[in-house]
């Protein structure tokens, strides 16, 4: 299996612009995390998906983010404006469940809005 | 309110050393308990998983000791090698729940 596929890697925009981050989880998977980690924060939780559907979105900071899974092998979280303070590495994790619960993460997408 | 406690927040260890890294919880209700290894550039990757019915698991030089009554488990890897070097994450979740509380991370250096 090729893991979950995230794009693009590497992301650089200017203040004001819409970024749009992409993954693609494993196959079979029916649930999907958005991670977002910094060195201030650690690793944070900002959504996730049960077969499609939003689960928890307490994670996202504000109504700048959005999420969506339009079906069960894609998904796109979304900012719009970006702000300076977005810059992070974005992770993309996915797992069965009800299974053991693994979840296997993607290799990130590093943003910097300027 | 941080729902796991890792500690510490780094750590250096000579090779062939022995390195422990601690992690809290406070939720009963949780009841597995993963590792994950975070190499530069690279996303998370499970390592090793406990259950609590077990206060022991072991494979290879990764070992987690688990103490209920405490809410405390504990990474140790064995024999240290600079290969080793990387953060290291604790997490929490209860069964057929998938969402994950992570800790805050350990950077460990493992000095040749």
């Amino acid at each position: 299996d090729a893991g979950v596929i995230q794009s693009p890697r590497h992301e650089v925009t200017e203040m004001g612009q819409e970024v749009t981050l992409r993954c693609k989880p494993i196959s079979g998977h029916n649930s999907l995390f958005w991670y977002r980690q910094t060195m201030m924060r650690g690793l944070e939780l900002l959504i996730y998906f049960n077969n499609n559907v939003p689960i928890d979105d307490s994670g996202m900071p504000e109504d700048r983010f959005s999420a969506k899974m339009p079906n069960a092998s894609f998904s796109t979280l979304k900012i719009q404006p970006s702000e300076p303070r977005d810059s992070a590495v974005y992770f993309c994790a996915s797992s069965l469940a009800g299974g053991a619960g693994t979840q296997y993460f993607g290799p990130g997408t590093r943003l910097t809005v300027l | 309110q941080q729902q796991v406690k890792q500690s510490p927040q780094s750590l250096i260890v000579q090779k062939g050393g022995i390195s422990i890294i601690n992690c809290a919880y406070e939720n009963t209700a949780f009841d597995y308990f993963p590792w994950y290894q975070q190499f530069p550039g690279k996303g998370p990757a499970l390592l090793i998983a406990i259950r609590p019915d077990v206060s022991e698991k072991k494979e290879g030089r990764f070992t987690i000791s688990f103490n209920k009554s405490a809410k405390q488990f504990s990474l140790h890897i064995m024999d240290s090698q600079p290969g080793d070097s990387a953060t290291y994450f604790c997490a929490a979740s209860r069964d057929n729940f998938n969402k994950f509380y992570f800790g805050s991370g350990t950077k460990l250096n493992v000095k040749p």
